[in-house]
Formats: C-alpha cells, sequence, structure tokens
C-alpha cells in the first residue's frame, strides 16, 4: 500500500514556542491531505483538510492563526502548532488521500510542550 | 452531520471467544473503512467496504456493511491475545472526509 511519513515522530518544546510537523506521500502524489489531533483514550478528531496550493480547509473550532497548514508540494503538507501551550500536547496524525479515493495515514507525531 | 456510533466502547474477551462490534452511521456514505491501532501508534487499516452488502475477512476478522440499515459490524472469531488493540470504525461522506467513531477498546485475556 502507499506510504505516508511524519517527521517529528517525537518532539517536546517549551511553551510558547512553534512546532512545525512534515507530512509526505512517498509513492503517490496527494492532492488532499488530512490533518486529526488524538488525546488519550479518544478517537481521532480532523482539524483540516489541506488542499496543495490553496488555502486549507478549518473545521469547527480549530484556530487557523494557531495551527498553520501549508500544503506547498503534491507530497508535503506541514502542520506548524504555534506558541503551544500544555493544552496543545497530543497525538498529530496525518493522512494523505490517493487518486482512488482512499486515506493512507502517516505514523503520528507525538507532541508534549512543557 | 454526519454521526458515527460504535459500540460496544470497551470489550473485555476470553480468548476462544466470538464478538461482534457494531458501527452505525447517520447518513448515506459511499464507504466505511474498519481500522485498528495499537497504544502509542497510528492506524493500521483493515478493510475498507464499498457496497451494499460486502463482506470482508482477514484472518479472525470479518468485516460487513448494510447500507441500508446504516450499519457495518466487526466480527472476531476464536480470539486471540494478538487481537488485543483499540478499533475504529470511520465513514468517509462521497470522498470528501473521515468522520471517525469513538473506537472500542479490545482486550483479550488468556
Amino acid at each position: 500500500g502507499a506510504v505516508v511519513s511524519q517527521h517529528p515522530s517525537r518532539v517536546i518544546c517549551k511553551s510558547g514556542t512553534s512546532v512545525k510537523i512534515e507530512c509526505r506521500s512517498l509513492d503517490f502524489q496527494a492532492t488532499t491531505m488530512f490533518w486529526y489531533r488524538q488525546f488519550p483514550k479518544q478517537s481521532l478528531m480532523l482539524m483540516a483538510t489541506s488542499n496543495e496550493g490553496s488555502k486549507a480547509t478549518y473545521e469547527q473550532g480549530v484556530e487557523k492563526d494557531k495551527f498553520l497548514i501549508n500544503h506547498a508540494s503534491l507530497t508535503l503538507s506541514t502542520l506548524t502548532v504555534t506558541s503551544a501551550h500544555p493544552e496543545d500536547s497530543s497525538f498529530y496524525i496525518c493522512s494523505a488521500r490517493s487518486e482512488v479515493n482512499e486515506q493512507f495515514f502517516g505514523p503520528g507525531t507525538r507532541l508534549t510542550v512543557l | 452531520e454526519l454521526k458515527v456510533e460504535q459500540n460496544p466502547l470497551f470489550l473485555s474477551m476470553q480468548e476462544g471467544k466470538n464478538y461482534t462490534i457494531y458501527c452505525n452511521y447517520s447518513t448515506t456514505s459511499d464507504r466505511l473503512y474498519w481500522y485498528r491501532q495499537d497504544p502509542g501508534k497510528s492506524l493500521e487499516s483493515l478493510f475498507v467496504l464499498l457496497s451494499n452488502g460486502a463482506v470482508k475477512q482477514e484472518g479472525r476478522l470479518m468485516a460487513s456493511l448494510d447500507t441500508k440499515a446504516r450499519l457495518s459490524t466487526l466480527h472476531i472469531t476464536a480470539a486471540v491475545h494478538d487481537l488485543s488493540a483499540t478499533y475504529f470504525c470511520a465513514v468517509d461522506q462521497y470522498g470528501n472526509k473521515l468522520v471517525f467513531g469513538a473506537g472500542t477498546i479490545l482486550r483479550v485475556k488468556s
């Protein structure tokens, strides 16, 4: 199956700093990528839909100025958590949609904000 | 708004027993997914169900879809410890975005 990578897999940062997470589709082009957040023992919640070459579409309640998404190429989307706070600590998972409309998930990034 | 309900949320099983996880959704959809998640890991795709009456099997897991009832089931046969994980169903509304169920934590006891 198609492969999606995420980097870094784990990051610890101080409160107030910004963190960038990369999501890459390794063997296919993805015009659409998705960013999810998962808190412990909870389900995945969609944060935003990232479309190559255009602005991301954010879900209700997700601050677009805090979670900056850039999808500059057909294989790369980035999520930047700006001015991170401890409540932003979570497991962030991206997915990329293939040409046949199936989503492939990255391995996730665990963010801990101290 | 599409809603996806999964039950049970927690399932403790004895090895060798059978059980079913249910996934109900509120509006029409063109595909439904089942995923497995191990602790600290991302999602592993188990099944994609595309049409009414679809049934797929892999090992001790079998998934089915009834689009008229808006119901999918994940049946576990003769459970083994290795099946312990969290299982999610997710509904894709016409290639737009996935909506996930709450997840079922499965623990298989020896």
